[in-house]
């Protein structure tokens, strides 16, 4: 069965650090991938996607994530990281069956950012 | 252009009611999608609509069914609540074009349902 596994429940890294948020998935064919961002109360914005091509995607926010088909991985990175970036982060799957909707989400990743 | 818009945001029912909650998609998007998410399962997919006929269905019992119009809006009902349905109940729609592949979703801010 197709899954998304986020190993990190929570992270907090300082202002100004480096990310890395690790996503793993379990798939039969080539993906479609996704990350999606989630603050407190709010629905979930989409900060990049992977189809095909360029392993290497920049998304929205600075945030860019890179597909390696050997690892199964889907890892989302940001340089510099803001307080205004503490929020949810969740990994997804897509396009199953051929379907548009029907994503499976990874549980989540909560970063906390400190002063 | 305006987003995915859901309503109500918050709703507060007892066990054994039924709710419908409301998605209209943005402009153009012909799919409509629902998702439940909770603490602990997360974020789970309920079904999938375009064309005025469900093209998915998640893992969900038959008290969870939906709809959706002519205009692609969307409702969902829950019928004989549960307290375990208590959750944010997410809507997300893409553009789905025939031949096109596939396409981003784009979520609604959700409605909160408490089942009391």
């Amino acid at each position: 069965a197709q899954s998304v596994t986020q190993p990190d429940i929570h992270i907090t890294v300082s202002e100004g650090a480096s990310l890395e948020l690790r996503c793993n998935y379990s798939y039969g064919a080539t993906p479609y991938l996704f990350w999606y961002v989630q603050s407190p109360g709010q629905g979930l914005q989409l900060l990049l996607k992977y189809f095909s091509g360029d392993t290497l995607v920049q998304g929205i926010k600075g945030f860019e994530a890179e597909f390696k088909r050997s690892q199964s991985s889907f890892n989302l990175r940001k340089p510099s990281v803001h307080w205004s970036d503490a929020a949810e982060y969740f990994c997804a799957v897509g396009g199953l069956g051929g379907s548009q909707g029907n994503l499976i989400f990874g549980k989540g990743t909560k970063l906390s950012v400190k002063p | 252009k305006a987003g995915v818009t859901q309503t109500p945001r918050y709703l507060i029912k007892t066990r054994g009611q039924q709710v419908t909650l409301s998605c209209s998609p943005i402009s153009g998007h012909r799919s409509v999608s629902w998702y439940q998410q909770t603490p602990g399962q997360g974020l789970q997919f309920l079904f999938e609509y375009f064309s005025e006929t469900q093209r998915n269905k998640g893992n969900f019992p038959g008290r969870f069914s939906g709809r959706q119009f002519s205009n692609s809006r969307s409702e969902m009902n829950v019928s004989t609540l549960e307290l375990g349905d208590s959750a944010l109940y997410l809507c997300a729609s893409s553009l789905d074009l025939p031949g096109q592949g596939m396409n981003e979703q784009y979520f609604g801010p959700g409605t909160r349902l408490t089942v009391t």
